[in-house]
């Protein structure tokens, strides 16, 4: 089955830029979206299809994707952006949508 | 406004079986593929099934065929999963969320608020 890989956690300053990968074989060649998820809710999305932002969402977040990894970017970091990313995609070989461990984001 | 409920979580015995539901109001819920989610304590999210908008079309995870099934009722806009054969893997806070296009590799963007399924003795 596809595999998404993600650091388990990344810490940045506050006004600085945060980077959370997603890596995954050829996942260049797949959609990827991501959620973020701040404790005790649920998941909300904030990039699909690679670099679109979701609605509502501020355009300090970005992503991309190519070769072998995903890439969610936050800039300008504030307090507010502390909380759990996961990165997702379609793996076409099983028909299962799958789901990287998620990264924890902890803002100094 | 656009908004999924859970509903029908709680604690039951291995074995046990358990129906969960999922009330959608705020858009017209038969366009829509729905899926669930779930999500162990302290652990990451893990696709558990999907249903198309006829409710013709179903897949599952590994971990739960044989024992989970999804279905819906597009006349009370309603999203189900009856889950036989509990074990206490099972153990987790589950998620019904919209699948926003037609496509398989769309991504999530309307979630419920979560329900928590306890599997224990």
């Amino acid at each position: 089955s596809y595999v998404l890989t993600q650091a388990p956690s990344v810490s940045v300053a506050p006004g600085k830029t945060a980077r959370i990968t997603c890596g995954g074989d050829n996942i260049g060649g797949k959609s990827v979206h991501w959620y973020q998820q701040k404790p005790g809710q649920a998941p909300v999305l904030v990039i699909h299809y690679d670099t679109d932002r979701a609605s509502g969402i501020p355009d300090r977040f970005s992503g991309s994707n190519s070769g072998n990894t995903a890439t969610l970017t936050i800039g300008r970091v504030e307090a507010g952006d502390e909380a759990d990313y996961f990165c997702q995609v379609w793996d076409s070989t099983s028909d299962h949508q799958v789901f990287g461990g998620g990264t924890k984001l902890t803002v100094l | 406004e656009v908004r999924l409920v859970e509903s029908g979580g709680g604690k039951v015995q291995p074995g046990g079986s358990l129906r969960l539901s999922c009330a959608a109001s705020g858009f017209k819920f038969n366009n829509y593929w729905m899926h669930w989610v779930r999500q162990a304590p302290g652990k990451g999210l893990v696709w558990v099934s999907r249903i198309n908008g006829e409710g013709t079309t179903t897949t599952y995870a590994d971990s739960v065929k044989g024992r989970f099934t999804i279905s819906r009722d597009n006349a009370k806009d309603t999203l189900y999963l009856q889950m036989n054969s509990l074990r206490a893997e099972d153990t987790a806070v589950y998620y019904c969320a919209r699948f926003q296009g037609g496509g398989s590799s769309d991504a999530f963007d309307i979630w419920g608020q979560g329900i928590m399924v306890t599997v224990s003795s």
